[in-house]
């Protein structure tokens, strides 16, 4: 067990949809990342913020869009979703930028 | 800009065979390396990092990864694998701020 929670598990929506993604980090982890990883495209780094605020920006989508709140968890927010979305999600957290990160067990997106 | 190649996506071996995974980086600042290990419905989790110091470090499973500045390469090995090491491997470089992670080795262990 990693310390980093994700909801849902499985996530089943049809496109055109919007969903969020929750995250909550370790305990005293002030930097929150979010992932996605699909068969064809691999694991690809969306975003990163640390202590509330937006830190680096990936590969991500202008659909989708991300926050940190002041309790330090993290939401996903994907919209007008499409078939090519559908992949497993993951949230990381680290104490600081270049620490280990700690992955969550992932939330399966599928987009019907 | 900083950024880290794995070379081999795929690398099957024979189980109680060595295997070399290779991971090159690039970077102009400070450099912190890592490898993480993604076993079959999991997320990531660490195997090894190297911060600084003695250039070779070890993982608790038998895994070592050897941090070579003149060749800036990370690549991690083990004398013998199991099955139980069937997974997937990613290497990742730190520089100021940021954490790059690499696409991915996937290792099959044949028996």
């Amino acid at each position: 067990d990693s310390g980093v929670t994700q909801t849902p598990k499985h996530l089943i929506t049809a496109t055109g949809q919007r969903v969020t993604l929750r995250c909550s980090p370790r305990s005293g982890d002030l930097s929150v990342y979010w992932y996605q990883q699909s068969l064809d495209q691999g694991l690809q780094f969306l975003i990163q913020y640390y202590n509330g605020e937006e830190r680096a920006k990936g590969n991500i989508l202008e659909r989708f869009s991300a926050q940190q709140f002041p309790d330090l968890h993290s939401e996903l927010n994907l919209s007008s979703l499409e078939l090519g979305d559908s992949a497993l999600y993951f949230c990381a957290s680290s104490a600081s930028a270049t620490d280990t990160q700690y992955f969550g067990p992932g939330t399966r997106l599928t987009v019907l | 800009a900083q950024s880290v190649t794995q070379l081999d996506s795929q690398v099957p071996v024979f189980e109680e065979a060595p295997v070399e995974l290779r991971c090159n980086y690039s970077s102009s600042v400070s450099v912190y390396l890592f490898w993480y290990v993604q076993y079959p419905n999991q997320g990531l989790q660490l195997l090894l990092k190297y911060l600084s110091g003695s250039t070779l470090v070890e993982s608790i499973n038998g895994f070592e990864a050897e941090f070579n500045k003149s060749q800036t390469s990370f690549h991690l090995r083990k004398p013998s694998v199991h099955i139980s090491d069937t997974a997937e491997y990613f290497c990742a470089g730190g520089g100021y701020q940021k954490v790059t992670f690499g696409t991915g080795t996937k290792l099959q262990v044949i028996p």
